[in-house]
This record gives structure tokens, C-alpha cells and sequence, in this order.
């Protein structure tokens, strides 16, 4: 089975700078996707970014970038110019391409970003 | 609405007891997904619905939980005799997924209904 792991419960950073979470999967497939997504104090999960892993290229939306190595199987999410609505919970996540397991995602444990003013 | 809503919002319940959480989809999404959250923990999948297929019921922890999604459109989850280790947040999600082309949907979430068992 697939498993998805993010190795730092917390984290916090300064208004305006940058921070990096990171995550790490294990997987024997080699079609996926991989996803951020921010889950606020309201609860509702919401989609951060996705990438294909058959892309090379990292995926961006404004302020948000990934660094995807597929052989390491890593998957880090940088949040540029960071903002005091950024502060959330933070759940990688993996999906199949194909297949039965394609019906469901497989999520880390998360991090909880606090964004200090 | 425009997103997917999920009532009731909060829900405490006596350990023993049934309980029913409800999800509306975005209209038009042919499917639907629960998970589960629990305290500290990612989400962990339940239950899939496609359109008219069976339903992919291969994450539902236990016979006390069910699902039914009935015209194509609301579900229900259903929790039997509920126990205290039950006692997470219950996350719906919908989208357009397209039979057979793989899992390339987008999931959008609704808020969730807490669930406290005592």
C-alpha cells in the first residue's frame, strides 16, 4: 500500500518569507498524482496545487511551488511571500492513476503552519 | 450552493446510539467520497460512489458504518451503535470523475461534521 509521510508536525515562519514542507511517499507505481492541500480552522480542504507524475516540470499557482523528485520520491511544497492567511494545516497527499486504489487518496499526517505577523 | 454542504455541523452522541451525518454534493458531480479524520491524523478513506455503479466500500472500518447515495445525489453516512474510537471529523467530497479515465478528477470538499461519541 501506498504510504505518505510528512516528518514535521509544526512549523512556523515570518510574514513575507519563505517556508518549505516536506513529504516523502512510498510507491511502486509509476502513474500518480500528488496534491497539497490546506485544511484552515473551518475544516474544509482545500486544493494547494497537484502534480502529475508523469510531468518533470514542478508544478506553481502564484505563490505556491513544488519540488518533485520522483526517484527520491519527495515532495515538498515551498510557499513564497508567506501571508497571515496561510496559516492552516498543511496534508500531502497521493492518488493512483488507475485502478481501484484511483478511488481513494492516501494522506500524510499533516503540518500545521503558523505564520507569525 | 455552489460547494458541497454537510450537515449537521457538530453532532454529540451517547455511546450505543445511531447516528446519520448528510452530505450534498455540487450539483452535477457524479461522484462521491467519505473520509474520515481523526484527531491528529490525515484523512482516511471510506466509501466511493460512481453514477449508478456499485460503490467501492473497501475503506468503511466496520459493518456498524454504511452509505447510501440516493438519486445520484445526497448521501448518508450511517454509523451504528457508535463507539468512542468513532469519534473523529467526517469529511464528503465530490467531483466530476469520468468512468475510465482514470482518477484525473479534482476533489472538492465540504466542511465536515464533527462527531463526538461519549
Amino acid at each position: 500500500a501506498q504510504t505518505v509521510t510528512q516528518s514535521q508536525p509544526e512549523m512556523s515562519v515570518q510574514e513575507a518569507e519563505t517556508v518549505t514542507l516536506s513529504c516523502t511517499y512510498d510507491t511502486s507505481e509509476s502513474d500518480y498524482y500528488l496534491f497539497w492541500y490546506k485544511q484552515p480552522p473551518s475544516r474544509q480542504m482545500i486544493l494547494v496545487i497537484r502534480q502529475e507524475a508523469y510531468k518533470q516540470q514542478n508544478a506553481t499557482e502564484n505563490r505556491f511551488s513544488v519540488n518533485f523528485q520522483k526517484a527520491a520520491k519527495s515532495f515538498s511544497l515551498k510557499i513564497s511571500d508567506s501571508q497571515l492567511g496561510d496559516a492552516a494545516m498543511y496534508f500531502c497527499a497521493y492518488r493512483s492513476l488507475y485502478g481501484i486504489t484511483g478511488n481513494q487518496f492516501y494522506f500524510g499526517t499533516g503540518t500545521s503552519l503558523t505564520v507569525i505577523p | 450552493g455552489a460547494g458541497v454542504s454537510q450537515s449537521p455541523s457538530n453532532k454529540v452522541t451517547e455511546k450505543g446510539k445511531d447516528v446519520e451525518l448528510r452530505c450534498d454534493p455540487i450539483s452535477g458531480h457524479t461522484a462521491l467520497y467519505w473520509y474520515r479524520q481523526s484527531l491528529g491524523q490525515g484523512l482516511e478513506f471510506l466509501i466511493y460512489f460512481q453514477g449508478n455503479s456499485a460503490p467501492d466500500k473497501s475503506g468503511l472500518p466496520s459493518d456498524r458504518f454504511s452509505a447510501e447515495r440516493t438519486g445520484g445525489s445526497v448521501s448518508t453516512l450511517t454509523i451504528q451503535r457508535t463507539q468512542q474510537e468513532d469519534s473523529a471529523v467526517y469529511l464528503c467530497a465530490s467531483s466530476l470523475r469520468v468512468p475510465g479515465q482514470g482518477a484525473t478528477d479534482t476533489q472538492y470538499f465540504g466542511p465536515g461534521t464533527r462527531l463526538t461519541v461519549l
